[in-house]
C-alpha cells in the first residue's frame, strides 16, 4: 500500500521564477494538504483541497496556488518566487469528514530559491 | 502569532526512562490535537491524538495527557527506547481540518 509521494525531492529555482510541487495521496484518501517547513520551524498550512475544490487557506499570498485532479493527486504551485519561500514542502492526505484528522504525511520536496 | 509553542527545543533522556514533552496553546476553539514524530528526511509520522472530550489517551508506550484549562497537552514516553530519537511536533486545530504546528522538540534517548 503507497504512501503518500511527493515529486521532485529537492528543486533549485532563481528567484522571479515559477515552481510547481506534485503529490500523490495515499490509497483511500480524498483530502490532500499542503504545508510549508522552513528551517527550524513546524509545518505551515497553506492550503487544503477537497472534491478538486480549495477549501480552507492559510496565511499565505496569492503566489501560493494549488489544483487538485479527479483522481486526488494534487499540484502546489507558487509564482514569482522569493528567497523566503526557501523550505521543506510537505504534503499530508487524509480523509474527508471521517472524524479522523489523522493526516499522513509524505516525504517532502527540498525547494532551493537563490 | 504562534498559536502552538513548544519551548523546550531539545530534551534528552537516558534510555528506559521517561520523556514528557509539552506543547502549549493560545485558541480555546481548538479541540483536536495531535503529535507528530518526524526523522531526517523524512516526513512527519502521526502518533497519537486527543481530542477535547478527553483527558488522556494511551497506545502503547505513549501517552497524550490534555488539560483543557491551562490550554497544555504533554506527551509521555514509557519507557523510552533509543529508536525513539526524533523530532517531536504538537498539532492543534479545530474539527475545520486546519491544523496548527508547533516548532518541534527534538529528543535524544541515550543507550
Amino acid at each position: 500500500d503507497a504512501g503518500v509521494t511527493q515529486s521532485p525531492t529537492h528543486l533549485i529555482k532563481t528567484r522571479g521564477q515559477q515552481v510547481t510541487l506534485r503529490c500523490s495521496p495515499k490509497s483511500g484518501h480524498d483530502t490532500v494538504s499542503w504545508y510549508q517547513q522552513a528551517l527550524g520551524q513546524g509545518p505551515q498550512f497553506i492550503f487544503q483541497y477537497y472534491e478538486e475544490e480549495e477549501r480552507q487557506r492559510g496565511n499565505f499570498p496569492d503566489r501560493f496556488s494549488g489544483h487538485q485532479f479527479p483522481n486526488y493527486s494534487s499540484e502546489l504551485n507558487v509564482n514569482a518566487l522569493l528567497l523566503g519561500d526557501s523550505a521543506l514542502y510537505l504534503c499530508a492526505s487524509s480523509s474527508w469528514g471521517q472524524g479522523d484528522y489523522e493526516q499522513y504525511f509524505g516525504p517532502g520536496t527540498r525547494l532551493t530559491v537563490t | 502569532d504562534q498559536q502552538v509553542k513548544q519551548n523546550s527545543p531539545s530534551l534528552s533522556v537516558q534510555e528506559g526512562r521517561i520523556s514528557i514533552l509539552n506543547c502549549d496553546y493560545t485558541n480555546s476553539m481548538f479541540d483536536y490535537f495531535l503529535w507528530y514524530k518526524k526523522y531526517p528526511a523524512e516526513g512527519p509520522t502521526f502518533l497519537i491524538s486527543i481530542s477535547s472530550i478527553k483527558d488522556k489517551n494511551e497506545d502503547g508506550r505513549f501517552t497524550v495527557f490534555l488539560n483543557k484549562s491551562a490550554k497544555h497537552l504533554s506527551l509521555h514516553i514509557v519507557p523510552s527506547q533509543p529508536g525513539d530519537s526524533a523530532v517531536y511536533f504538537c498539532a492543534a486545530g479545530d474539527t475545520g481540518n486546519q491544523f496548527y504546528f508547533g516548532t518541534g522538540t527534538s529528543l535524544t534517548v541515550i543507550p
